[in-house]
């Protein structure tokens, strides 16, 4: 079984569209959860930052955490088609030397 | 801020063959993450440095696969000899701070098809 689990898509959605991400994971050590999204030939990049459980919100952007369910979220309101792109959750342990595990990536296409 | 920067871009070669990717980090950021993502997955951590020492290589395939980090500045990943299962976008990225709890920044990688 993989530390994170996540739902490969492809999802795809029309403009406008509210998107929920998920993933799920197995070590209750991890504290510091991300997401990130990598457009084509593109590297990895940072959308939300959220520490242990809860929610955060960042514009059109919502993360939320429950780690009594050791499940994570990310939420798009009004998508875009510049939205389309793989989005990454990522976590790490509390004290940990910052190394991330990653899930799989959701490809998520944003149609006009 | 100038982003990290990486090259070459892609790289193709024959199995067996040696082949080096460089890297340099943003100004300033002491870790530096090699990460090697397979099509279809996650990035894989292969080794940080936290500047010239290695903190974590536990994932890192030392019989092919080695990693130097000069001067605490730049940094360079070479396999040899490469696999076909290496083919794989092998991405740099910085943090300005480790064991902090602040996201990387990363390269766009280097993508490396072994035939």
């Amino acid at each position: 079984q993989k530390e994170v689990e996540q739902d490969p898509g492809p999802l795809s959605v029309p403009e406008g569209a509210i998107v929920s991400l998920n993933c799920t994971y197995s070590n209750s050590a991890f504290q510091y959860f991300m997401w990130y999204r990598q457009y084509s030939r593109k590297g990895p990049e940072l959308l939300m930052y959220t520490y242990s459980s809860g929610n955060k919100e960042d514009g059109r952007f919502t993360a939320q955490v429950d780690k009594s369910s050791k499940y994570i979220s990310l939420f798009i309101r009004d998508s875009q088609p510049s939205d389309s792109a793989t989005y990454l959750c990522a976590m790490t342990p509390w004290g940990g030397y910052n190394k991330l595990i990653f899930g799989a990536g959701t490809r998520l296409a944003v149609h006009p | 801020e100038a982003g990290v920067a990486q090259s070459p871009r892609y790289k193709i070669i024959e199995k067996r063959q040696s082949v080096a990717f460089w890297c340099n980090p943003i100004s300033g950021h002491a870790t530096l993450y090699w990460y090697q993502q397979i099509l279809g997955q996650g990035p894989k951590l292969l080794i940080q440095f936290q500047n010239n020492g290695v903190v974590d290589d536990s994932q890192l395939p030392k019989d092919r696969f080695s990693a130097e980090r000069l001067k605490g500045v730049d940094s360079t990943l070479k396999i040899q000899p490469a696999k076909l299962e290496d083919s794989a976008v092998y991405l740099c990225a910085s943090s300005f701070i480790s064991g902090g709890n602040y996201g990387y920044t990363f390269g766009s990688g280097t993508r490396l098809t072994v035939v």
